[in-house]
């Protein structure tokens, strides 16, 4: 079936770096991609959605120049959490879907900022 | 990765019972969940279920857990209008930092 592969699977990393978390879809072309963060009462919560070769879709409360997404090929989404703090410590998943048609998760990257 | 598996679209009637049902690969799983997506939003955790257990009821929901056959089900009770949504599963080992969804299920509810 679909996969996305998602990477890497944790990171940690100093206060004020960045750091890039990168989804492939390796066997279909992800059309729309979703990115996700998992919060303490494990729902997740919708950070974003992208369409191949557009500008991403922020849901409301994210800051998009704090978390640079980009989907620039059909197999390939990155998220970048930039200057990231201790508050942006949590578990980040994307989702891909090929034209709407079912879902394709990552597998999650945890993220801790030290 | 591991394989979770739903069938990708259910309809029933109002008031009818749903049985979402999902199926997984992995031996070493140690939660497993259900979540509900409503039109344009994130993902809402409805219940969870460890895997020593077999059953657990919440309100209308109700999850089965056949370890043996590695088959998860939720039965939605009552089903109405507002329960039409697309429903998850997945499943994730004892340190949480991996998990893995099912597809969705698409449950649309006839009035």
């Amino acid at each position: 079936g679909a996969v996305v592969s998602q990477h890497p699977s944790w990171v940690i990393c100093k206060s004020g770096t960045s750091v890039k978390i990168e989804c492939r879809s390796l066997d279909f072309q992800a059309t729309t991609m979703f990115w996700y963060r998992q919060f303490p009462k494990q729902s997740l919560m919708l950070m974003a959605t992208s369409n191949e070769g557009s500008k991403a879709t922020y849901e409301q409360g994210v800051e998009k120049d704090k978390f640079l997404i980009n989907h620039a090929s059909l197999t390939l989404s990155t998220l970048t959490v930039t200057s990231a703090h201790p508050e942006d410590s949590s578990f980040y998943i994307c989702s891909a879907s090929s034209n709407g048609y079912g879902y394709t998760f990552g597998s999650g990257t945890r993220l801790t900022v030290v | 990765g591991e394989d979770v598996e739903q069938s990708l679209f259910l309809s029933v009637r109002e008031g009818d019972s749903s049985v979402i049902n999902c199926t997984y690969t992995d031996s070493s799983s140690t939660y497993l969940y259900w979540y509900k997506q409503e039109p344009g939003a994130g993902l809402q955790l409805l219940t969870y279920i460890f895997s020593n257990m077999d059953m657990k009821q919440d309100q209308r929901l109700t999850v089965l857990l056949n370890k043996k056959d590695k088959h998860l089900s939720l039965r939605i009770a009552d089903t109405q209008t507002g329960d039409s949504a697309i429903y998850f599963c997945a499943e994730s080992s004892n340190t949480g930092n991996q998990f893995y969804f099912g597809t969705g299920t698409s449950l649309t509810v006839i009035p």
